[in-house]
This record gives C-alpha cells, structure tokens and sequence, in this order.
C-alpha cells in the first residue's frame, strides 16, 4: 500500500519542548506533505519535500526524507499549546494523496 | 479567497434516507477530491474530478454512494439510501494544476446516520 504510517499514534510534551514525528511508506513517491488536523476541522497543508529534497524548514518546522529508507520526519521546535492538533504525512502519486492514520500531539501547558 | 466551503457542516438523518453533501471549490481550482474520515479508516480518497470529470472512483464505497461536478464551482456527494456505518466526517479539498499539488480542504459535513 502507498498509505504512510506515521509513529508515534500519539505523543503528549511539554510546552516549549520539540516534538518529533515519524512517517514511513512502501512505495516511490513523487512529494511527501505533512497536514494539520485541529479538533472537528479541515486539514491544512503544513510542508511539501519533494522526492530529490532531503530537508526542509519552514518557521517552527522541520522535515526530513530519507527515500532510501522510505521514511520522513517532522519536527516542530519550541512547542505551544496551538501546535496541539493531529499530524499527517500524505504520499503524493500520480495525482492522489494517501494519508497516513496520523499523529495526535498533545502539548500541556 | 473564502477558501473550499461545504454544507451542511452537520447532518444527522435516519437510515434509508437521501443525503446531499455540497462543496464549492476554491474560484480556479481544478481539481476536486472527496474524502471520508472515520476513526477506524482514517482519511480515505473517494472520487476526484479534474475539470469537472471524475478520474478515479475506485474509492467509493458502493453504488449507494454517488457523486457529481456539474460545473467548475459546484460538486455534490450523494448517499442513497443511507445507512449507519456511513457516519463519518466528509470533506471536500480542491487544487490547482501548476501548484506544488497542495490541496485546501473544507471544514468539512459531520454525517450522523441513525
């Protein structure tokens, strides 16, 4: 299956501490995105890392692929308590997205 | 940009009944992908339509399930008749050819079949 698996199914951190997330897949891929899900709303694209890209930053984020282990990470540096949202990688085919069944972080005040 | 919207964004109706799900993509967008969210599926793909004609709907679950795009800024998810299991949070995401193929998604239609 292309699906993603990410890891940990859920992590609970202190606010100000990173979180670190995991996602690993079985088949090539053209892009990996990472989403955020808020309680009871929409995704909302966070980051894209091409399949010839192995790091990537934006703001507070930081995501890494390593196609030949077909796995990717996101981490989030200097947590808040608003980064407290599920997370999911996305594998980019042909013109589909499969989802992985996500992350849940957690951030305590 | 009002971004993708949806309605209703709740829906709660007995089994057997016709139920209506209603998006408006993103003005430019051309593609429309339908997905269903449920805690034990996760996220899944039903049906995306480019240019108004649906590419792939090996995603959708049965023929109860049907869904159309009448023009560029209107699409429809369609369940009849329904039935409990298909309880799920729906959300309709756009995006545009030529863009790093990232998708905007709806807030989504919260299905309670009773």
């Amino acid at each position: 299956s292309q699906q993603g698996e990410e890891d940990p199914q859920a992590l609970s951190i202190q606010e100000g501490e990173n979180a670190t997330m995991n996602c690993s897949y079985k088949t090539s891929i053209n892009n990996l995105q990472w989403y955020r899900q808020n309680s009871g709303r929409g995704l909302v694209h966070l980051i894209l890392i091409r399949s010839n890209e192995r790091e990537k930053h934006s703001g507070r984020l930081r995501v890494t692929l390593d196609t030949s282990k077909k796995s990717s990470s996101l981490l989030i540096t200097a947590s808040r308590a608003a980064d407290t949202a599920s997370y999911f990688c996305a594998i980019q085919g042909a013109q589909k997205l499969v989802f992985g069944q996500g992350t849940r972080l957690t951030i305590n005040p | 940009d009002a971004g993708v919207i949806q309605s209703p964004r709740h829906e709660v109706t007995e089994m057997g009944q016709e139920v209506t799900l209603r998006c408006k993509p993103i003005s430019g967008h051309d593609y429309l992908f339908w997905y269903r969210q449920t805690m034990m599926r996760g996220l899944e793909l039903l049906i995306y339509f480019n240019n108004n004609v649906p590419i792939d709907d090996s995603g959708m679950p049965e023929d109860r399930f049907s869904a159309k795009m009448p023009n560029a800024s209107f699409s429809t998810l369609k369940i009849q008749p329904s039935e409990p299991r298909d309880s799920a949070v729906y959300f309709c995401a756009s995006r545009r050819t030529g863009t790093q193929e990232t998708q905007y998604f709806g807030p989504g239609t919260r299905l309670l079949v009773l």
